[in-house]
């Protein structure tokens, strides 16, 4: 069964430092999630992809994050610099089409600011 | 904020069935109800989905009201693998933002 991967699985950084997340959704969705989870919260929606455009970063904190799907395959969620209240699940979903269809959800990337 | 409420928390023993509840009072026509589940330190899985009829796969039955303003998640013999946190959530077409709660942390009791 396709999956949705994501990299690293664990990060730890020091705070004023760059991370990088990695996500290769499954083949064929066009549309792509990426959410932060804070321990003992549901996910919150960060960004979504439409192909290769944003269509919501409304929750996005744009000062320091940064997303991208050049291609409109695998994306990229950039943090610089890492604050410690970063310190958080950042889970990737896709979905073959807009928010109705079915969003299949990565093992996440568990990152810990010090 | 969500647009829906469910329980913190609920016990079931095993084998037994599990009925988890969601209110979702402020549902519009066209949008429908979601039900993930997230085990420990995992992504959330998807479980099972409907717009006004109920519906049935081999995870879960979902039971939705008539006036559609609540809905029942219900897994028919529950296992110690099904101890996870369950999302409830409504979702459109288009751009309305998907909003997970803090969802219904089941605890499947041996």
């Amino acid at each position: 069964e396709a999956e949705v991967a994501q990299s690293p699985r664990y990060k730890i950084t020091e705070k004023s430092q760059a991370v990088a997340f990695w996500c290769d959704p499954i083949s064929g969705h066009a549309t792509l999630y990426w959410y932060r989870q804070i321990l003992g919260q549901g996910p919150e929606l960060l960004v979504q992809f439409q192909d290769e455009s944003v269509v919501d970063d409304s929750q996005l904190p744009k000062d320091r994050f940064s997303a991208e799907r050049l291609k409109g395959v695998d994306s990229t969620l950039k943090i610089q610099p890492a604050e410690l209240g970063d310190s958080a699940m950042y889970l990737c979903a896709s979905s073959f089409a807009a928010r109705t269809d079915t969003q299949y959800f990565g093992p996440g990337t568990r990152l810990t600011v010090l | 904020d969500a647009k829906t409420t469910q329980p913190p928390s609920m016990d079931c023993a095993e084998g037994r069935a599990a009925n988890l509840p969601c209110n979702h009072s402020t549902i519009s026509g066209n949008e429908y109800v979601y039900w993930y589940r997230q085990i420990h330190s995992q992504g959330p899985q998807y479980i099972i989905h409907g717009l006004k009829n109920n519906e049935t796969n081999e995870m879960a039955s979902l039971i939705i009201t008539e006036d559609r303003k609540s809905s029942t998640l219900i897994l028919p013999h529950a296992t110690l693998r099904d101890t996870a946190v369950y999302y409830c959530i409504v979702s459109s077409s288009g751009y309305d933002k998907v909003i997970f709660g803090p969802g219904t942390s089941l605890s499947v009791i041996p």
